[in-house]
């Protein structure tokens, strides 16, 4: 199955500053990759996606990267502000025809990003 | 308009003791899926519905997990005689497509077991 590893698990940088999350995956064949923003004791929230025919995406300070042939896709964050602080979790989703049962989600374990003000 | 519900929010269980947790999805999503998300680690796939169809139960852990969605909305995940290992936040994510678009999950519930 899947496997996603996610970098930094924590993450610090001043109000201002840009973040920068990594992820790798290890199917080849999943073609789906969103970012998820979840705050203490709430739901995970869809902040940006990409699929696997797109090398970039942006919207406003958020953006993402995806390489396929590494097989590793990042969340750039820009002019970061205090309310960015939350736990991010990348996310990859593999095909049904290539085995998996479903168009479930893996996730990496999270990272942490707090945003100093 | 509304989003994914699910309730209860928090629930307390001795060990041994049944429970039943329910999610309402989106009006009109196809795909349900059930998450477990265990205290700082990332959701982990459970059990996957389509419409009234359990197409995917490759995630649950044992076969004390068993979960429903008989009309094609509403799902039950029922959890029986549940051990400390149950302790987790149980999300369930609505999708209008196959799921490999946008997953709306709702709040979850908190489940402690004693």
């Amino acid at each position: 199955g899947e496997n996603v590893e996610q970098h930094p698990s924590t993450l610090s940088v001043q109000e201002g500053d840009s973040a920068v999350i990594k992820c790798t995956y290890s199917d080849s064949a999943s073609n789906y990759f969103p970012w998820y923003k979840q705050e203490l004791g709430k739901r995970p929230q869809l902040i940006i996606d990409i699929r696997s025919n797109v090398g970039e995406k942006k919207d406003q300070r958020i953006a993402v990267t995806l390489n396929k042939t590494a097989k590793h896709f990042s969340l750039h964050i820009t002019e970061t502000q205090p309310e960015d602080s939350a736990v991010y979790f990348c996310a990859a989703s593999t095909p049904v025809w290539s085995g998996a049962g479903s168009y479930q989600l893996t996730f990496g374990k999270g990272t942490k990003l707090s945003v100093i003000p | 308009g509304a989003g994914v519900s699910q309730s209860p929010r928090y629930k307390v269980a001795k060990r041994g003791q049944d429970v039943a947790l329910r999610c309402d999805p989106i009006s009109g999503h196809v795909s349900l899926f059930w998450y477990q998300q265990a205290l700082g680690q990332g959701p982990e796939f459970l059990t996957y519905f389509q419409n009234e169809a359990q197409l995917d139960k490759s995630g649950l852990p044992s076969d004390r997990f068993f979960a429903e969605r008989p009309e094609g909305s509403v799902s039950t995940l029922k959890i029986q005689r549940t051990q400390q290992e149950d302790s987790a936040v149980y999300l369930c994510a609505s999708s209008w497509g196959r799921g490999d678009n946008e997953q709306f999950f709702g709040p979850g519930t908190r489940l402690t077991v004693l």
